[in-house]
């Protein structure tokens, strides 16, 4: 099976600054790969998918990039409500593993 | 809308089998390119996938449960269900149905259910 791994595992940063997550497939996913927000208690909400289109709603702040094997997602200018854990996911073939997320706190 | 509502019992004992039904309502399961999924959360802990299901009754499993997992669809009444067998309580976790789709377009067509909680204990 493919696995997914993430870094960091967690960050803080200030409000307005840009903030990098990268997600790793241990094998090539081509560019089947999405990315989640979760908030405390909340449901998953995605956020990108195919790697780098932004999901209907989704503030354009939020980018993802990447094919293959290396993915990136990128929130310009951090936002207080943007405290969450981000999820990587690879969707090209069962199972649909997901990265081990990452903690984006504010500092 | 299609929308996803898991249901069940929120506590289970050691060794029992875990038992989860997800309806689903605004769509037909057995219409459309869709797999039907189960994925769990622990508290404090990340998205695990377990398994899929599609409408004709085609499975994936996660090969680290697969030992103890049976996905299953009931098309006649909308729903499709989760068997865990043999839980301990490191099977204690939120559990959400999806639906898993992908347009022709290319677009994600992925639908969540709120969640449910199953604990593990005696």
């Amino acid at each position: 099976d493919i696995q997914m791994t993430q870094s960091p595992s967690s960050l803080s940063a200030s409000v307005g600054d840009r903030v990098t997550i990268a997600c790793r497939a241990s094998q090539g996913i081509s560019n089947y790969l999405a990315w989640y927000q979760q908030k405390q208690g909340k449901v998953p909400k995605l956020l990108i998918y195919a790697a780098s289109t932004l999901q209907s709603g989704v503030p354009s702040r939020f980018s993802g990039s990447g094919s293959g094997t290396d993915f990136t997602l990128t929130i310009n200018s951090l936002q207080p409500e943007d405290v969450a854990t981000y999820y990587c996911q690879k969707y090209n073939s069962a199972p649909r593993a997901f990265g081990q997320g990452t903690k984006v706190e504010i500092k | 809308q299609v929308q996803l509502q898991e249901s069940g019992p929120g506590l289970v004992k050691p060794s029992q089998t875990l038992s989860l039904t997800c309806t689903v309502s605004g769509g037909s399961i057995s219409r459309g390119s869709y797999y039907w999924s189960w994925i769990r959360q622990p508290a404090g802990k990340g998205l695990e996938w377990i398994g899929r299901i599609y409408s004709t009754g085609t499975t994936n499993y996660n090969s680290s449960l697969k030992s103890r997992v049976t996905i299953s669809v009931d098309t006649s009444k909308n729903q499709f269900s989760l068997k865990l067998s043999s839980v301990t309580a490191a099977d204690t976790a939120v559990y959400y149905c999806m639906r898993e789709g992908i347009s022709s377009g290319g677009d994600l067509e992925d639908v969540w259910g709120q969640g449910t909680t199953v604990t593990v204990s005696s």
